[in-house]
């Protein structure tokens, strides 16, 4: 069975600093990746999807099938980058989505 | 375009009786699935609809089922409520093509909570 691990759940950094999410799975096939978001009294929201390799809101992620992760990364975080951020996975042959726990991220000025 | 609405944003019920949970789906999106989010964990996939049928379900015992409609709403029922019912309820719609189902919309949710 696929599963998707968040280790931490709670990362706190200084505003400016570098910010890594981490999120691994276990899949032997060929998974679609994704990071939702979640802000303050907001409902979860789409992120980024590893098939359109962009940039969103200056986070990138790249799909590293040999370590099987899907890493979430800013440069720079803004204070408002606080938010609960989910890693999830879509099989290569279903329609559901298996998320993660989640990571809370707090970005202090 | 309206996003999706789900109904009643909160609830409580006692243990045993029945639910039922409603979403409209965003304007456009032909397919509905259900999430249930326990506190601190990530959402758990229950079932998906398209088609006004049930195409995928997740691990989650009979008493969850549920109903799409021709303009493409949905409910959720859950029968015999227990106290680990206690959760948020997220539904989300997407469109479904010939590719697959494309991305995920979500609800706010529905709370429920078991007595």
């Amino acid at each position: 069975a696929q599963r998707v691990t968040q280790p931490e759940k709670l990362l706190s950094v200084f505003k400016g600093a570098p910010v890594e999410l981490k999120c691994n799975y276990s899949y032997s096939g060929s998974p679609e990746l994704f990071w939702y978001v979640q802000y303050s009294r907001q409902r979860l929201q789409l992120l980024l999807r590893h098939i359109s390799r962009e940039s969103i809101k200056g986070f990138t992620a790249d799909l590293n099938k040999g370590e099987t992760s899907f890493h979430l990364k800013k440069p720079f975080a803004q204070e408002e980058d606080s938010a609960m951020y989910y890693c999830a996975l879509r099989r290569d042959s279903g329609y559901a989505l298996n998320f993660g726990k989640g990571t809370s991220l707090l970005v202090t000025p | 375009e309206t996003g999706v609405t789900q109904s009643p944003t909160h609830l409580i019920k006692t243990r045993g009786q029945q639910v039922t949970l409603r979403c409209s789906s965003q304007s456009g999106h032909n397919t509905v699935s259900w999430y249930q989010q326990a506190l601190g964990q990530g959402p758990q996939f229950i079932f998906q609809y398209y088609r006004e049928e049930e195409n995928g379900r997740g691990n989650f015992p009979p008493r969850f089922s549920g109903l799409q409609f021709p303009n493409y709403s949905s409910e959720l029922n859950v029968n015999a409520l227990e106290l680990d019912d206690s959760a948020l309820y997220l539904c989300a719609s997407s469109s479904t093509g010939a590719s697959g189902a494309n991305v995920l919309t979500f609800g706010a949710g529905s709370r429920l909570t078991v007595l």
